[in-house]
């Protein structure tokens, strides 16, 4: 019954470090998202991609890149992890069409802490 | 998408209708409204969406004020499972995008 998969459920990096998110679908999904969670400011939108190569920014890109090499992949970067980064981060997919909100299915969430 | 705009926080007795609102006053003709909720650190669950006729499904009634602007989400008859995070987007249906504002955390008090 797995659909969204994300690499870690926990993870500790050094300021400066290159952090790498794992997201793995297995629906076949076109969409995929990645949002970070803060205590007050609900979800935020990161990036996300409609197809493979293909991304396009959320509301909060800056200091983050991602990567869609693979339909079912899609990777977050943090290519110099900042102590203000620290969040939970979820990932996300949705199948392409008309309003299909309701098939947007989410993992399980990362919580990063960077120290 | 339009922007939407919820109290931040409410507070409902166990087993009364929870009503909550929201503001969407510049929705355009092509955006429907979707709610949905998360419990804890889980990702957002879907709850019911409409464009301007009201809803009813298992989980909750959607009701849509006659101008658009704005919407009220009813759980009938709350329990303490629905204490949650519930998010309102205005969004148009050919639109892939999916983005989240800051919700209202609804508190069901036994």
């Amino acid at each position: 019954d797995v659909k969204v998969t994300q690499s870690s459920r926990y993870l500790v990096k050094r300021t400066g470090e290159k952090v790498f998110l794992e997201c793995v679908q297995d629906m076949d999904h076109e969409n995929m998202f990645w949002y970070r969670q803060d205590p007050g400011l609900g979800l935020r939108l990161i990036y996300f991609s409609y197809d493979v190569k293909m991304k396009e920014k959320g509301d909060i890109p800056e200091g983050y890149s991602v990567s869609r090499e693979k339909k079912e992949r899609f990777s977050l970067i943090l290519e110099s992890a900042s102590t203000n980064q620290t969040s939970m981060y979820l990932c996300a997919s949705t199948p392409l069409g008309y309003g299909r909100a309701w098939e947007q299915y989410f993992g399980p969430g990362t919580r990063l802490t960077v120290t | 998408d339009a922007k939407t705009t919820q109290p931040p926080s409410m507070d409902c007795a166990e087993g009364r209708a929870a009503n909550l609102p929201c503001n969407h006053s510049t929705i355009s003709g092509n955006e429907y409204v979707y709610w949905y909720r998360q419990i804890h650190s889980q990702g957002p669950q879907y709850i019911i969406h409409g464009l301007k006729n009201n809803e009813t499904n298992e989980m909750a009634s959607l009701i849509i004020t006659e101008d658009r602007k704005s919407s009220t989400l009813i759980l009938p008859h709350a329990t303490l499972r629905d204490t949650a995070v519930y998010y309102c987007i205005a969004r148009a249906y050919n639109n892939n995008d999916m983005r989240f504002g800051a919700g209202t955390r609804l508190t069901v008090k036994p």
